[in-house]
């Protein structure tokens, strides 16, 4: 029922790129994308909505591909406060929709 | 901005005790979620209210209940507690016209001994 996520982790220098996977093997009607520090809230980052449409923040960007159900996170020139669990959140678009996470790809960001 | 308000933040008890967690959403919003999320997990949803009415049900045992009062606030009340309760627990909120944005809260973090 849940997302899957690739890669469960990855290790980046400072400014260094990276892409964070989301795929579902249901029908999506939008991708929440968050960052969550060690023992802290998950913070909400960006929704993608069906339409293919490609969104950003600062340097973080997303892209949702209706056709594949699949979203894909962007981070360029990554940044030591980048470090965390980035989890996907998929809507299946059920009233007042309960996100399912996948099971996270945790970051680090070295100087 | 207001955010999500969960306390207490810090919870220790002992098998077979109850535990009540509350949570106090962003002014506006009318729907409220409850996760789960064990350690290293990814968070689980428990259920959620919109309005005052259980809107959605998840992976909630028997032994958990809650609900949403007149003034939004929600409340998880959990029983019997075992060791396999122990997690982190979420609020989170949206609010209906806001495309199911859903805003979390700092968390309590339950721990069952």
């Amino acid at each position: 029922q849940q997302p899957v996520q690739s890669p469960q982790a990855v290790i980046l220098r400072e400014g260094e790129d990276a892409v964070i996977n989301c795929s579902s093997s249901k029908a999506l009607y939008s991708v929440h994308w968050y960052r969550q520090k060690h023992g802290e809230a998950p913070v909400f980052l960006m929704i993608l909505l069906k339409g293919g449409e490609q969104k950003g923040h600062d340097k973080i960007s997303a892209s949702f591909n209706e056709k594949k159900q699949q979203s894909s996170l962007y981070l360029t020139a990554s940044q030591l406060s980048y470090s965390g669990t980035y989890f996907c959140g998929a809507d299946r678009g059920s009233t007042l929709g309960r996100l399912y996470f996948g099971r996270g790809t945790q970051l680090t960001v070295w100087p | 901005a207001a955010g999500v308000i969960q306390s207490p933040r810090h919870l220790i008890k002992e098998k077979r005790e109850t535990a009540t967690l509350k949570c106090y959403p962003i002014p506006r919003h009318d729907t409220v979620y409850w996760y789960q999320q064990g350690p290293g997990q990814d968070p689980q949803f428990l259920i959620s209210f919109y309005e005052k009415m259980q809107s959605d049900k998840g992976s909630i045992p028997d032994r958990f209940s809650a609900q949403q009062f007149s003034d939004y606030h929600s409340e998880l009340n959990m029983s019997s507690l075992e060791l396999g309760d122990s997690a982190l627990y979420f609020c989170a909120s949206s609010h209906m016209d806001g495309g199911n944005i859903q805003y979390f809260g700092a968390g309590t973090r339950l721990s069952v001994l």
